[in-house]
């Protein structure tokens, strides 16, 4: 079936380090990708999404690229800051079934001053 | 503007008792999405609307719960008999469209106790 792979958190950071987030997924066809994130005491919101195999997908300093032959979109991040502390979903969306995600488990990331 | 509201924001219940639980999309878009969320888990996927009708309700657990969307707006889902295993957050997300470009925007959530 389609499943959605993360790394395990909690990842902690100091300001300015680089971060990645794996993520792998499986699944037949070719499903979006997107990454979602929560910040403490928020709803989850896009970050960024790729449709395409070597899309890549970036938003506030955030970058993730659809790689279809290792099935994997990692977050990466070149200088993460105290605000980007979050919790990060990995998600998927097959086409032809209408918009339904399935996610992974989510990794929390912790920034420290 | 307004974005997805779920309502209540907490709901606690004894075992065995009914419970709906609100959502309201935002304006105009025809998509509506269901997921729950257990601590510690991704977002799991529940059921969907496109308009009144449930396109797919594939991800609901069992036949003691059920969702409706009379007039393609606002959505309930009611969960009959509660048991502790339904505690969890209840996400509700509406999109323009169920195309697969399109953007689902999450509310914050119902938090479900059953005790």
């Amino acid at each position: 079936g389609n499943s959605v792979t993360q790394m395990e958190g909690p990842v902690t950071l100091s300001e300015e380090a680089f971060l990645t987030i794996n993520c792998t997924y499986t699944a037949t066809g070719y499903p979006s990708l997107f990454w979602y994130v929560q910040y403490p005491g928020e709803g989850l919101q896009l970050l960024l999404k790729a449709t395409k195999a070597d899309d890549k997908g970036s938003n506030k300093g955030f970058e993730a690229t659809y790689r279809k032959e290792t099935t994997s979109f990692h977050l990466e991040k070149g200088s993460v800051q105290v605000s980007d502390s979050a919790v990060y979903f990995c998600a998927l969306r097959k086409p032809n079934q209408g918009g339904k995600l399935i996610f992974g488990q989510g990794t929390e990331l912790s920034v420290k001053p | 503007g307004a974005g997805v509201s779920q309502t209540p924001s907490n709901k606690v219940t004894e075992k065995g008792k009914y419970v709906e639980l609100r959502c309201d999309p935002i304006s105009g878009h025809t998509a509506l999405y269901w997921y729950r969320q257990s601590l510690g888990q991704g977002p799991e996927f529940l059921i969907y609307f496109q308009g009144t009708g449930a396109a797919d309700d594939s991800g609901l657990p069992n036949d003691r719960f059920f969702a409706v969307r009379p007039e393609g707006s606002v959505s309930t889902l009611k969960i009959q008999r509660t048991e502790r295993g339904d505690s969890a957050v209840y996400l509700c997300a509406s999109s323009p469209r169920e195309g697969v470009t399109d953007t689902q925007y999450f509310g914050p959530g119902t938090r479900l106790t059953v005790l």
